[in-house]
This record gives structure tokens, sequence and C-alpha cells, in this order.
């Protein structure tokens, strides 16, 4: 199963709250989880991506928590502001050989009020 | 530094016209990846290359979906014929990669928004 299951779809927060974005997956040979942020008209750009063998990381205002027996992980922003305003993707890669692609959540729509 | 070019940014088209899209990965990378992305499935993969060689096809719609990479620098996504169900934002990105897995970090171009009527 390569799925990775993403919630929620949308979401909508007050200026200096923290939104937190849920991801789950079934496939235990991933083993890299990044976290995308797209702004409206552009592509996707790398936000922060985590590693199974550490529980959580904290690059400026997102952090990630990984919780590898539960197999989910998920986005926190403290202190939101209006310009992280953005879809959110989660996303996964496979294990083993190959140059395989990222597995994607569908995505969060995040939406910071002033 | 320029990032992946992606062409054309939009496209309009009537059902059954062939539709090319058209990517420059960044120089350097040797993967490249095509995805689409809708509102319904999300961002989805069609295909990648490693090393100019097309890995895994297996995202590709059907046979009205074709893709070629015919040097490092170039890569092209064809349907034909269109429908409109094929509407959608279609994504190039680029990554290196290092004995054969790739880094993780995908960079994506602007994209090539397509309309089918």
């Amino acid at each position: 199963q390569q799925q990775v299951k993403q919630s929620p779809q949308s979401l909508i927060v007050q200026k200096g709250g923290i939104p937190i974005i849920n991801c789950a997956y079934e496939n235990t040979a991933f083993d890299y989880f990044p976290w995308y942020q797209q702004f409206p008209g552009k592509g996707p750009a790398l936000l922060i991506a985590i590693r199974p063998d550490v529980s959580e990381k904290k690059e400026g205002r997102f952090t990630i928590s990984f919780n590898k027996s539960a197999k989910q992980f998920s986005l926190h922003i403290m202190d939101s502001q209006p310009g992280d305003s953005a879809t959110y993707f989660c996303a996964a890669r496979l294990s083993g050989g190959g140059a395989d692609g990222l597995t994607f959540g569908k995505g969060t729509h995040l939406i910071i009020q002033p | 530094d320029a990032g992946v070019i992606q062409s054309p940014r939009h496209e309009v088209t009537e059902m059954g016209q062939e539709v090319t899209l058209r990517c420059k990965p960044i120089s350097g990378h040797n993967s490249l990846f095509w995805y689409r992305q809708t509102m319904m499935r999300g961002l989805e993969l069609l295909i990648y290359f490693n090393n100019n060689v097309p890995i895994d096809d297996s995202g590709m719609p059907e046979d009205r979906f074709s893709a070629k990479m015919p040097n490092a620098s170039f890569s092209t996504l064809k349907i034909q014929p269109s429908e409109p169900r094929d509407s959608a934002v279609y994504f190039c990105a680029s990554s290196l990669s290092r004995g054969g897995r790739n880094t993780g970090e995908l960079f994506f171009g602007e994209g090539s928004r397509l309309t089918v009527l």
C-alpha cells in the first residue's frame, strides 16, 4: 500500500495559532518523509523533512513530529502568520533501490487569518 | 540560478487535439518526474526518468499519454488525443540521484495548466 493519507483537507487558523496537519501511512518501507509547501500558481517546494529514526525535527517555526509505531507524522506551525497561507503536502519515499518518486498526500489548504 | 522550466504555462485546447508539454530540468539533476495535480486526486506521479531512461510509467493514465526524454536537459509529455478529463495542472520536477537513490528533494517547475474544452 503506497498511500499517504492526509488530514484535514482544509484548515483556518487565527494569526499566532498553531495549525496541525496530520499524515498516516501503511507501508513500513517508506524511509523519508518530507513536507512540501505550495503557493497559488507555483509548484510545491520542500519545507522540511524527517527520517523515521527521529521523533521530531524543528526548523524555525515548523516542526515535524513522527510516531513510527503508529505510522503517523504531523506538521506544526508555531506562531502562524498570514504568509504561511498555502497548500501543504506530506509525502513519503520508498526505501530500496531506484530513483523513486515521492508519494504525496492530497494536501491541506491552510488559511491564516490576520 | 534557473530552476525547472516548464512551457507552456497555460494551454487551452479542444477535445481531440494533441497537447505537448515541455520541461527543462535543473542542470546536473539526473532524475525527472512528471506529476499531475487535480483537486480530486491531488498530486499523482505519472512517470519518472533516471539518466534519461524511463523507470516507471505505471502512473500514466492510458495510452493517450506518452513521455520522452531525448537528452538530459529536455523532456516532453504528450497527450493525444486530449479529453476534458485531462484538464489539470501538470508539473515537472527534477532531483539528484546518488547511487540510484533520489535525495528525496524534488524541485518543481511552476506547472502547465491544461484546459481541454
